[in-house]
């Protein structure tokens, strides 16, 4: 079975602070890729990041990095000196291919909703 | 503007009407993805077209549920005698695929369904 798991419903910082977003995954495809969204208020599903199960190396873009390790099955995402445009509900996914029905659909997480306060 | 495009945005009727959403993928898109979106869940997987071919279907997506990609472009998802628990937001994803690999995954704004 495919899930994604958030266990973090809800964080709330104050503005400059870092913080962790954490997702563990399970599959037992060894193609796939993660995902990481932004859900601002407005509803819009905000792409961040894919990366693929087969490269293992952490990403850095601006005040984002995440770091994808295998062996924990584990995705995390952290931004650093957050600010408060930061706040909103932050998503992790899975993308596994069905080869016999040619599907390549995504199993999210619950979300972790990430609040920046001034 | 050439993202996926998902019309209406907002939409409330009456417990026991139909409601049919539009959805427009980016035109080179071959993929297309209805997702579901409850209050406080991650979006959840309904159905997939590639081209006019509907492959694969949800087990949320009950008999009342119909969807069609009728010429591989613009999709509809049709709910039929609607209930309270179908409020939530549909949300529509296209992509190019070849194979296992899926080019420009895009979501849409999504359609928020109150039923009332």
């Amino acid at each position: 079975a495919q899930k994604v798991t958030q266990a973090q419903t809800e964080i709330s910082v104050v503005e400059k602070e870092d913080v962790t977003l954490d997702c563990v995954y399970e599959t037992r495809d060894t193609t796939y890729y993660l995902f990481w969204y932004k859900q601002p208020p407005s509803g819009e599903l905000v792409f961040l990041i894919r990366r693929n199960s087969f490269d293992e190396q952490n990403e850095i873009s601006g005040r984002y990095s995440w770091n994808f390790q295998k062996s924990t099955s584990s995705f995390n995402f952290t931004i650093t000196a957050s600010q408060v445009v930061d706040s909103a509900v932050y998503f992790c996914a899975l993308s596994v291919g069905d080869t016999t029905s040619g599907t390549y659909k995504y199993i999210f997480g619950t979300g972790t909703r990430l609040k920046v306060l001034a | 503007d050439t993202g996926v495009s998902q019309d209406p945005r907002h939409k409330i009727t009456k417990r026991g009407q139909n409601v049919t959403f539009r959805c427009d993928p980016i035109s080179e898109h071959n993929r297309l993805y209805w997702y579901r979106q409850t209050l406080g869940q991650g979006p959840e997987f309904l159905t997939y077209f590639q081209n006019e071919a509907q492959l694969e279907k949800s087990r949320l997506l009950s008999d009342r549920f119909s969807a069609e990609r009728p010429k591989g472009s613009f999709s509809t998802l049709e709910i039929q005698r609607t209930e309270q628990g179908d409020s939530a937001m549909y949300l529509c994803a296209s992509s190019f695929g070849q194979g296992r690999v899926n080019y420009g995954y895009t979501f849409g704004s999504g359609t928020r369904l109150t039923v009332v």
